[in-house]
């Protein structure tokens, strides 16, 4: 399948400090990609839809001047946490979608942010 | 009440035991449905994409009712690898194909 890499792997940072976290399509060109965040014992919560050269499409409740996107190329996807607060703990996800093969899509490895 | 509803589990079966999951989805709009596998603190990984003449795939067979909108995943010949957490995936075209995850079923497959 598809590779995605996601990095880096794991973030320890001081409060009201930002974190940026980078996202690659490795083999493919990925014309949307996706974040997640899961919370211990909860399911994924999609953030945000990223779309190479635009504006990213935030769900509800997604604060999107606290996480900022930019989607650059199609192969490179960031989200950047600003001012992080302990409660922005949690398992950041990226995933690219493959547009052939009924739209599925392909997960990074994931970033664990831990805010003190 | 949640968009795609699971039983959490978790579900303990000996090695060689048959065991099922069930899924329900709320959105009739739905049209992608998937099964995916996430093992602890790791990214979800694609199991299979479920098909409403139902797929099987190995020892793995999906079924989809969407009258019922009822999603189940059959795992034959349970291995001690297959323990993990089990997730239901609806998918909506918005615009975008944004996925809807369970909270997913706990696994665990016991020697």
């Amino acid at each position: 399948g598809a590779v995605v890499s996601q990095h880096p792997s794991w973030v320890i940072c001081k409060s009201g400090t930002s974190v940026k976290i980078e996202c690659r399509s490795l083999d493919f060109q990925a014309t949307t990609m996706f974040w997640y965040r899961q919370f211990p014992k909860q399911s994924l919560m999609l953030m945000a839809t990223s779309n190479e050269g635009s504006k990213a499409t935030y769900e509800q409740g997604v604060e999107k001047d606290k996480f900022l996107i930019n989607h650059a190329s199609l192969t490179l996807s960031t989200l950047t946490v600003t001012s992080a607060h302990p409660e922005d703990s949690s398992f950041y996800i990226c995933s690219a979608s493959v547009t052939t093969g009924g739209n599925i899509q392909y997960f990074g490895a994931g970033t664990r942010l831990s805010v003190l | 009440r949640k968009e795609v509803e699971q039983d959490p589990g978790p579900f303990n079966v000996p090695e060689g035991a048959t065991v099922a999951f069930n899924c329900t989805y709320s959105n009739s709009a739905s049209q992608s449905f998937f099964w995916y596998r996430q093992d602890c603190r790791k990214e979800p990984k694609l199991l299979m994409s479920v098909y409403s003449s139902g797929n099987e795939d190995g020892r793995f067979t999906a079924q989809l009712n969407r009258a019922s909108q009822y999603i189940s995943l059959l795992i034959r010949d349970s291995k001690l690898s297959d323990s993990a957490t089990y997730l239901c995936v609806v998918g909506l075209n918005t615009g975008f194909q944004k996925l809807v995850f369970g909270t997913g079923t706990r696994l665990l497959v016991s020697p």
